[in-house]
Order: structure tokens, then C-alpha cells, then sequence
């Protein structure tokens, strides 16, 4: 099955800073791609994704960048703030529909 | 729109005791998960659906039983809850197109003493 790595574990950064979070995938047949948002006590939201035929892609602050050759991607928040504070999971989806989820980074933003 | 709702939010259970944990989805998606979140293990897959009727086993599934019964509700059961399975759980669904992200409940808390 598929095996999803997501590195750091956790991050720390200054209010304003950028905040990059990075995942691997072992399965090249793998061709959806989301990040989540986990806040304390409530469940992981969507806050992007992106698909294997598409190579960046951006929503205001939040950017992600897939490269399918060496199986990996990225999640970029630029500016961040306060708010950005939460745990963050990527995931990897197979063509069977099941998902592969990372650890997870927990990011806290320093005001 | 509620989206998907789980219930309980919380509960504390005795070794031995059994449970059901319910998931309702107000989306007409086909597929639903259980999962469980450990701390530094992320989401584990315990068991899935791909429709009504239809269930299948995931990463960790031993210990529990799932059923869907009806296409808007999966329902997660512990026969003997040990110890092991304090965890929180969260269901998720999402449609039959394969480029959907999942929609994810906001979890049970279960303890088991």
C-alpha cells in the first residue's frame, strides 16, 4: 500500500514568517493530493489540494507544490499568523479511493 | 447543513463494555471511514464503505465491527473494549468521484478505563 512521510513534526515560526511543510509518497499510481487543518478539538478540514496533472497550485496565503517525479509535496503558508496555529496532515490517495495520511505538523505561529 | 455528525462527542467506558459509535452524513456520498487518531501516529483507517450495504477492512481493524445499514449512516462497534482502544475516532466521507476530499465529523472522545 501506499506509505505518506510528512516532515517536520513540529514547527515553530514568527508571526509574518513563511511556514513550509513537506510529505513523500511511495506510490506513483497516487494522483490526489489534500492538505487539512486540525484545530484543537474539531476534526481536519480541507485547505487545499491538488491533482497529479497540475504542478503548483495557490489560494491567497496558501500555496502547494507537487513534484511527481521524485514523489513528493508541499504545502507553503506565506504571512502567517496566530490563526495559522493548528496540526496539519497531507494525504495521498490511491486510485482504489482509499486515503494515506502523514503524522501530521503541529505549527505554531509566534505572535 | 450539518455535514457529518457523530455521536457521541464523548464517553468514558469500563474493559469489557461494549459501544456503537454513530456517523451521519447529510451529503448522499457514497464512501464513509472510521478512524482513529493517536498522538504522533496521525489517522489510522480502521474500516470503510463504499455504499450501502458494503464495508471493508482497513489499516487497524481488529477489535471493532462496522455496519451500513442505510447510505447516510456507518456505525462503528466495540464488542470488548480494552484499554488499547482509548483513542478519538472520526468518521469521514466522501463522494464516488475519485478527486473529492473526504469531509471529516468533529470526532468521539472514548476512554476506556
Amino acid at each position: 500500500g501506499e506509505n505518506v512521510e510528512q516532515h517536520p513534526s513540529t514547527l515553530s515560526v514568527q508571526e509574518g514568517d513563511s511556514a513550509v511543510i513537506k510529505c513523500t509518497y511511495s506510490d506513483s499510481a497516487s494522483n490526489y493530493f489534500p492538505w487539512y487543518k486540525q484545530e484543537l478539538g474539531k476534526g481536519p478540514q480541507l485547505i487545499i489540494d491538488i491533482r497529479s496533472n497540475v504542478g503548483e497550485k495557490k489560494d491567497q496565503r496558501i500555496a502547494v507544490t507537487l513534484n511527481k517525479t521524485a514523489k513528493h509535496f508541499s504545502l507553503h503558508i506565506t504571512e502567517t499568523q496566530p490563526e495559522d496555529s493548528a496540526v496539519y496532515f497531507c494525504a495521498a490517495r490511491e486510485v482504489g479511493n482509499q486515503f494515506y495520511f502523514g503524522t501530521g505538523t503541529s505549527l505554531t505561529v509566534i505572535p | 447543513n450539518a455535514g457529518v455528525t457523530q455521536t457521541p462527542k464523548f464517553r468514558v467506558l469500563k474493559t469489557g463494555q461494549s459501544m456503537t459509535l454513530l456517523c451521519a452524513q447529510d451529503m448522499n456520498h457514497e464512501y464513509m471511514y472510521w478512524y482513529r487518531q493517536d498522538p504522533g501516529m496521525g489517522l489510522r483507517l480502521i474500516h470503510y464503505s463504499v455504499g450501502e450495504g458494503t464495508t471493508a477492512k482497513g489499516e487497524v481493524p481488529d477489535g471493532y465491527n462496522v455496519s451500513r445499514l442505510k447510505k447516510q449512516n456507518f456505525l462503528l462497534g466495540l464488542e470488548s473494549a480494552a484499554p488499547s482502544q482509548t483513542s478519538v475516532y472520526f468518521c469521514a466521507t466522501n463522494p464516488i468521484y475519485s478527486n473529492q476530499p473526504q469531509h471529516f465529523g468533529d470526532g468521539t472522545r472514548l476512554s476506556i478505563l
